[in-house]
């Protein structure tokens, strides 16, 4: 499978405790992306990864939120002290800045939290 | 600022019905991209098309087509002879140049029925 892999696909927590998300991008994608989705709605952009180097992040990437890309190659996404409203679908991409121009999204993350 | 607009939540048609899921942009940039991805029940985003500010040529691949009105800010998409495969969930999407976020809109829900 060469696409883009998140895992896990999905996590139950309960409130205030942490959570972390694993995203694998496709192998020659030098871009990364993080974006939530949640019910009924478009995904909403988080942040973005060129290598390893975070160079846009959206205001709903509150203090709890934090992402790295610390080889430029996966990416992880941390929520700390979860709320009931970071329950949504964390959506990862990828795209190379060689050959394509659009972002190749992965499977996402389900979150619940209780 | 960036906005896009999917006024239609909800479409059923019969299978073989042409439909066209409607989409309107603000920006002010001059230059930006126009996309359109397909969220099947699976849930994982599949991208469909990319078009430039530059390029109001309207675009058909197969049953799809595209049409690019910069004077009415519509980037309308069009599926000819549908098919129950075709149910899912439309997004629209917009980019300004220089940056990487993908704004979307909330999508259109098609249902396809035999």
């Amino acid at each position: 499978d060469t696409g883009v892999s998140q895992n896990p696909r999905h996590k139950i927590t309960k409130r205030g405790q942490n959570v972390t998300f694993r995203c694998d991008p496709i192998s020659e994608h030098n871009r990364l992306y993080w974006y939530r989705q949640t019910l009924g709605q478009g995904p909403e952009f988080l942040t973005y990864f060129q290598n390893e180097a975070q160079l846009e992040k959206s205001r709903l990437l509150s203090d709890r939120f934090s992402a790295e890309r610390p080889k430029g190659s996966f990416s992880t996404l941390e929520i700390q002290r979860t709320e009931q409203g970071d329950s949504a679908m964390y959506l990862c991409a990828s795209s190379s800045d060689r050959f394509d121009r659009w972002q190749y999204f992965g499977p996402g993350t389900r979150l619940t939290v209780t | 600022a960036q906005k896009v607009t999917q006024a239609q939540t909800e479409i059923s048609v019969v299978e073989k019905e042409d439909v066209t899921l409607d989409c309107v942009y603000e920006t002010r940039d001059t230059t930006y991209y126009l996309f359109w991805y397909k969220q099947p029940p699976s849930g994982e985003l599949v991208f469909l098309i990319r078009r430039n500010s530059f390029d109001e040529q309207n675009e058909i691949s197969g049953r799809y087509s595209w049409n690019f009105q910069k004077s009415t800010s519509s980037f309308n998409f069009t599926i000819t002879a549908s098919q129950v495969v075709d149910s899912a969930v439309y997004f629209c999407a917009l980019r300004n140049t220089g940056f990487q976020k993908l704004v979307f809109g909330t999508g259109t829900r098609l249902l396809v029925s035999p």
